[in-house]
This record gives C-alpha cells, structure tokens and sequence, in this order.
C-alpha cells in the first residue's frame, strides 16, 4: 500500500527555524517525484515545489522560490520542506503529495500524505 | 503563469442532482487538469486526471470532459458523500496551478 507519513504539527515562534518531513512506503521512493502543497486556513491549495529524490532535481514555484528549500534523502525515503526563518504568514497545512515521473504523458498527484499542521505565533 | 477560474464558488444541490463545475485555463493546457475532491480537515483526494480519465476506484457518478481552455466536472447523480470542495489541477511540465476550489454543499 502506498504512503506518504507526514511529520506531526509544529508551532514555531517567528524567526525560528523549521524543517517538516514526508515519509514515503509502498513503493519505489526514487522513482516518482514529491511535490509539496500549501493549503492556508480556509484557504485554496497552492502548489510550492517539486523533487526527484533519484536525482534530487528541484523545481520551485516562483512564489516560494527563496523562501523555502525542498530536499530528500532517498536513503531513508524521505522529503522535507524547510525554512529558515518562519513567519507568521507561514501559518497553514502543509502536504506532500506523489507523482509519476513523465512517460509520453505528464500526470497530476496520484498519492497525498495526511498533512503537516504548523502555526507559527509569538 | 497559467491562471485556473473555477465556477460557481459556491454551490447547493440535492441527493440525485445533476451537478456541474466549470474550469477555465488562462490558456490553453490540453487535457493536462485534473480535479480533486477535498473534505473538511483531510488531504485532497485525485478524481479525475488527463481531463477525463477516472482515478481508479472512484466512483463512475464522477466524470470530466473538455479539452484546451476549458473543463467540466459532472457528477451525474449528487449522493450524500459527495459533499467537500473541489479542485481543478492544470500540470502541464512542471507547472502546477489549482482552481480556487467550489465547495459543493448537500440541501
């Protein structure tokens, strides 16, 4: 059965520095890519960025490039999302999610972890 | 950047209703969209991707059509479960941009 475990919530103070994991199982974790989705309190979903943890080949939206670093340790089949230094416009779930490498055809993600809750608050 | 509108924002339907939500591209993705259901505190959930191929094991009352700049949604007969928001996808390459999501509400 594939799954993706996320880690569990967080509260940060603003400028803490913070880094959220992605536990992929089930499945080749070097052969599908992992995208992270930001979702703010009652809110739409936005996607951030993605990586191909065969090669660690990382792409980010132009709204998070800068502000977040994506990177996975294909060794224990993980992904994380971090930051250095948390705001509290951060506040929001955070969720990894799966998705097929390109074969003649680009495909959307098939497979989410549960979410990563983090709140950051003085 | 390739914007994704979605329509009604909103809607309320009854058990057995005919529903449809709408998709419009800020150009054209061919049939790179998806749509995904969301319900109340749980992750998204994949519906529907290559605008009209049905994710294994979701319901055949779901179906997707359109091709280009714009998509539809359809669940022909509403059904009690069917409640949550709903999302369109475009991912072409690596460019992912959502819809703002219509939340379907049971009457």
């Amino acid at each position: 059965e594939v799954q993706l475990e996320q880690s569990g919530a967080e509260v940060k103070k603003p400028g803490e520095s913070l880094k959220i994991s992605c536990k992929g199982s089930g499945y080749s974790f070097t052969n599908y890519w992992i995208a992270w989705v930001r979702q703010m309190p009652g809110k739409g979903l936005e996607w951030m960025g993605i990586i191909y943890p065969g090669d660690s080949d990382t792409r980010y939206s132009p709204s998070f490039q800068g502000h977040v670093t994506i990177s996975a340790d294909k060794s224990i089949s993980t992904a994380y999302l971090q930051w250095s230094s948390v705001k509290a416009s951060d506040t929001a779930m955070y969720y990894c999610a799966r998705r097929q490498v390109y074969s003649s055809s680009w495909h959307p993600f098939d497979y989410w972890g549960q979410g990563t809750l983090v709140t950051v608050s003085s | 950047d390739i914007q994704m509108t979605q329509s009604p924002s909103t809607l309320s339907a009854s058990v057995g209703d005919r529903v449809t939500v709408t998709c419009r591209a800020s150009q054209s993705i061919s049939s790179w969209l998806a749509w995904y259901q969301q319900k109340p505190g749980k992750a998204p959930n994949l519906l529907i991707y290559k605008a009209s191929s049905l994710e294994s094991g979701v319901p055949s009352r779901f179906s997707g059509s359109g091709f280009g700049t714009e998509f539809t949604l359809t669940i022909s007969s509403l059904q009690p479960d069917d409640f949550g928001t709903y999302y369109c996808q475009q991912y072409h390459s690596y460019s992912f941009t959502f819809g703002q999501g219509t939340k379907v509400e049971i009457k």
